[in-house]
């Protein structure tokens, strides 16, 4: 069964460095997101990308944050300046745009921000 | 705004025993609803979904839900637990927006199954 991929599936950075998170999503899958969970919080939805854009976002996407599909196969979702509240597991997933409302999600990048 | 609020965030049930997880949604659209499980280590896996046909929806491994307009619950349930089944279950919503998929979770929900 396709999946989405992610890597890495630990990360541990220093506050302040920038960290790039990689996503594989299914290859005929044409909308992109990323999710993200704080240790003891819900999944949060961070943004939505479909046609090279970033098509919805929420609050906590802020200017920090950012991605892009590099090559038409990679997701990435980047940081540029890692504060100690961006430790989380953050999660891709890929949607087909028929067959709608079903997200195929990835196992999950942990971040931890020391 | 919608959302989704599960009661218990740990739930413990023996084995062979009915599995009841809770899930009330806020939704000002008639909502689509869906049950994810994580299992240790692994991403978030579809288990069922409610798109407004039948009330009461099958999913994989032996669970079911059944969305109650009445009492805004979309409960997840399984008669009989197996050990297989300990996990994390997360409970989300979303509206009808096929052009723009957005999940709302609700906190989630540990099962453990006891031998």
């Amino acid at each position: 069964e396709p999946e989405v991929t992610q890597t890495p599936s630990h990360q541990v950075t220093q506050m302040g460095q920038e960290v790039i998170l990689r996503c594989v999503p299914i290859s005929n899958h044409l909308y992109f997101y990323w999710y993200r969970q704080i240790l003891g919080q819900k999944v949060e939805f961070l943004v939505s990308f479909y046609n090279n854009e970033i098509s919805e976002k929420s609050e906590i996407f802020d200017d920090q944050f950012s991605v892009e599909r590099p090559d038409g196969s990679n997701f990435t979702l980047k940081i540029r300046s890692t504060k100690l509240e961006d430790s989380a597991m953050y999660f891709c997933a890929s949607r087909k745009v028929s067959g709608a409302n079903v997200l195929t999600f990835g196992a999950g990048s942990r971040l931890t921000v020391l | 705004a919608q959302s989704v609020t599960q009661l218990g965030s740990h739930v413990s049930v023996s084995e062979g025993a009915l599995v009841l997880l809770r899930c009330n949604y806020s939704s000002s659209v008639p909502p689509y609803l869906f049950w994810y499980v994580q299992y240790p280590n692994q991403g978030l896996q579809l288990l069922l979904k409610y798109t407004s046909a039948a009330t009461l929806v099958k999913g994989i491994n032996g669970f079911e839900a059944e969305f109650k307009k009445s009492e805004t619950s979309f409960h997840l349930t399984k008669p009989s637990a197996h050990m297989s089944d300990a996990a994390e279950y997360f409970c989300a919503v979303s509206d009808q927006d096929f052009g723009n998929e957005k999940l709302t979770f609700g906190t989630g929900t540990r099962l453990t199954i006891i031998p």
